[in-house]
Parts: C-alpha cells; sequence; structure tokens
C-alpha cells in the first residue's frame, strides 16, 4: 500500500500570507494525486485532482494551486482568507488501495 | 447540482452488520463515474473502504474485504455498503462520494454526502 506523509502536521499562519503544504508518496503515483480541504463538522471538498488541476464543480478559488509529480507534491494558497483555515488531506490513487494522507492542520497564527 | 446523502442506524452492537444506503441525486447513477464509500473515525483521518462501478464491478480496500460489500440499486438512484461483525474500531463516520475514474476502480472524490455517524457499543 502507498503510504502518502503530509508536513507539517501544522501550520499556524497569519491571513493574507502564503501556504505551502507539502505531501509525500512512498512510491510513485505518477500524477495520481488530489487535494482535499475538511472544516470541522463538514465533509471534505475536492480541491485539486490530477495533482495540479483545479476542480471546477465546486468553485475552487484560484489561489489554490497544486504541483508535483512523482513521489512530491505541494498545495500552495497564495493568500489566506479566513474561511482557509482548516485540515487538508492528500490522496493518491495511482495505485489500490486508495490511501489518504495523515492531515495539515492550518491554523490562524 | 450532485448531492448525495447517507441513511441508515447511528448505533450498532459488537458483531451485528452495518448498512448504509447513499440517496443520488442531480446524476444518474447508470450513467457513469465510480460511487465510493469512505470514513472517518473521531478525531482522525480518512479511510477508503470501497467503490463500485455503474455496472457493478466492486473494488475494496484489502483491510476491510473479508467483511464488505457495496452494491448499487439503480432503480432509485442508490448504493448501498454493508460492514459485516462490527466492532469498536468500525465507530466512525462513513462518507459516500462519487468517484472520477482515472483508472478503473482509481479516482478522486469530487462529490461527498455530509456522513452518517455510527458508533459500536454494547
Amino acid at each position: 500500500e502507498i503510504v502518502l506523509t503530509q508536513s507539517p502536521g501544522t501550520l499556524s499562519l497569519s491571513p493574507g500570507e502564503r501556504a505551502t503544504l507539502s505531501c509525500r508518496a512512498s512510491q510513485s503515483v505518477s500524477s495520481y494525486l488530489a487535494w482535499y480541504q475538511q472544516k470541522p463538522g463538514q465533509a471534505p471538498r475536492l480541491l485539486i485532482y490530477g495533482a495540479s488541476i483545479r476542480a471546477t464543480g465546486t468553485g475552487i478559488p484560484a489561489r489554490f494551486s497544486g504541483s508535483g509529480s512523482g513521489t512530491d507534491f505541494a498545495l500552495t494558497i497564495s493568500r489566506l482568507e479566513p474561511e482557509d483555515f482548516a485540515v487538508y488531506y492528500c490522496q493518491q490513487y495511482g495505485d489500490s488501495p486508495l490511501t489518504f494522507g495523515g492531515g495539515t492542520k492550518v491554523e490562524i497564527k | 447540482q450532485v448531492q448525495l446523502q447517507e441513511s441508515g442506524p447511528g448505533l450498532l452492537k459488537p458483531s451485528e452488520t452495518l448498512s448504509l444506503t447513499c440517496s443520488v441525486s442531480g446524476y444518474s447513477i447508470s450513467s457513469g463515474y465510480h460511487w465510493g464509500w469512505i470514513r472517518q473515525p473521531p478525531g482522525k483521518g480518512l479511510e477508503w473502504i470501497g467503490s463500485i462501478s455503474r455496472s457493478g464491478s466492486t473494488y475494496y480496500n484489502p483491510s476491510l474485504q473479508s467483511r464488505v460489500a457495496i452494491s448499487v440499486g439503480t432503480s432509485k438512484n442508490q448504493f448501498s455498503l454493508w460492514v459485516s461483525s462490527v466492532t469498536a474500531a468500525d465507530t466512525a463516520m462513513y462518507y459516500c462520494a462519487r468517484q472520477g475514474v482515472a483508472v478503473a476502480g482509481r479516482g478522486e472524490f469530487d462529490y461527498w454526502g455530509q456522513g452518517n455517524l455510527v458508533i459500536v457499543s454494547s
């Protein structure tokens, strides 16, 4: 099974700052990687798929971007808005079983 | 607008069988995509349980495969999950979701239900 390691575990930033979240896979997943945002009491929300394609059906703002391929991936939030403070998960679908990372919490500094 | 809604019991006793149904609106299951189940224990991360294609092909997480079954009920635009012999370790929020098909059985989850909390306790 492919293990996804997310870092850091917690990111403390202020609104307006840039956030960079990392996801590393234990073996190559090509570009088969997605990012999700989850707020307390809510279901996860798809942000990025195919490593860098912004999801359109759910109105994802342009300040969210994804990059990477193979084993190293990043999610960047260019300027944090108050509604962006949440937990972020990566998910790989390069191989079965589908697996998720342990999450990065982005909290207000 | 695609919407999914889980339904089922919230409390089970150890050794019972968990049964959940996901009702889909705004998109016909028979039109395409895969349809999956994901769970999240309280305060923890996400775990993929399994998925089913519109034709009924199933894909399961090996960690649960011996206890899990997923089926589609296209006449009602629903799909269902069964997990047998539950224990406290199966306590979690259970989500259904629509899954893209990058490769057969594998893809991202673009629309999610709100979740159904299942607690296993004697």
